[in-house]
């Protein structure tokens, strides 16, 4: 049973470019979280998706970030115009519909850094 | 959603027990206390829930006093695998939550 898959694993982009991260929830997870962590930070929650809906952006950028949830295929976390600020490790979570534990499945992340 | 306060960071020795305390004075009635643990260049990894008195599984104990206002995570015997950051939080265990991690404490072990 694979777990959260996210890639790419590692990413570089150039100041004004755009940074597409995907990530496939484990099999029977329709609720994905991405989160972000910057160097010597904690993690922090940026959005909360399911299936063709997103629950809850509080913690997103106004500006530049996106995210969604499709019907078929991975949650996708796209990032225009890339600040050097962005660079960061992004993880992305998921849990099982019901049955809810408190407990999330992280993936290995994704790292971006902008030149 | 309740804060916590744990320890930035904790020192130990191969074989030796840790226990690292989180304080969560803000805990409502319906939260969980859950711990995670991250390595370096990995996602976070659940470790241990629990809602009062003593949990126990393969890898952790987790003891919280009657009050709830506190949890200690013990690891016995930590080994230099054990190296680590783990994070202390206070969960909703009700439809989802959008976890909050704190910096959490960077336990280093030891030869």
């Amino acid at each position: 049973n694979a777990g959260v898959m996210q890639n790419p694993r590692h990413l570089v982009r150039r100041r004004g470019q755009e940074a597409r991260l995907r990530c496939s929830p484990m099999k029977g997870h329709s609720h994905v979280y991405w989160y972000r962590q910057l160097p010597e930070e904690g993690l922090k929650f940026m959005v909360y998706l399911q299936k063709e809906n997103i629950i809850d952006e509080s913690g997103m950028p106004k500006e530049r970030f996106s995210a969604e949830f499709p019907k078929e295929g991975p949650s996708i976390l796209r990032i225009q115009q890339v600040v050097r600020g962005d660079s960061a490790a992004y993880f992305c979570a998921s849990s099982p519909i019901t049955g809810w534990t408190g407990e999330l499945f992280f993936g290995e992340g994704s790292r971006l850094t902008v030149l | 959603l309740a804060k916590t306060t744990q320890p930035i960071s904790m020192d130990s020795y191969e074989g030796q027990e840790v226990n690292i305390t989180c304080s969560h004075n803000n805990i409502a009635t319906n939260d969980y206390i859950t711990w995670y643990q991250q390595f370096p260049s990995q996602g976070p990894r659940f470790i241990i829930q629990g809602y009062k008195t003593k949990v126990t599984n393969e890898v952790a104990s987790l003891f919280i006093p009657a009050d709830r206002k506190s949890s200690t995570l013990s690891l016995p015997r930590v080994s230099l695998s054990d190296t680590a950051v783990y994070y202390c939080l206070v969960v909703l265990n009700s439809g989802y939550s959008t976890l909050t991690f704190g910096k959490g404490t960077m336990l280093l072990v030891s030869p």
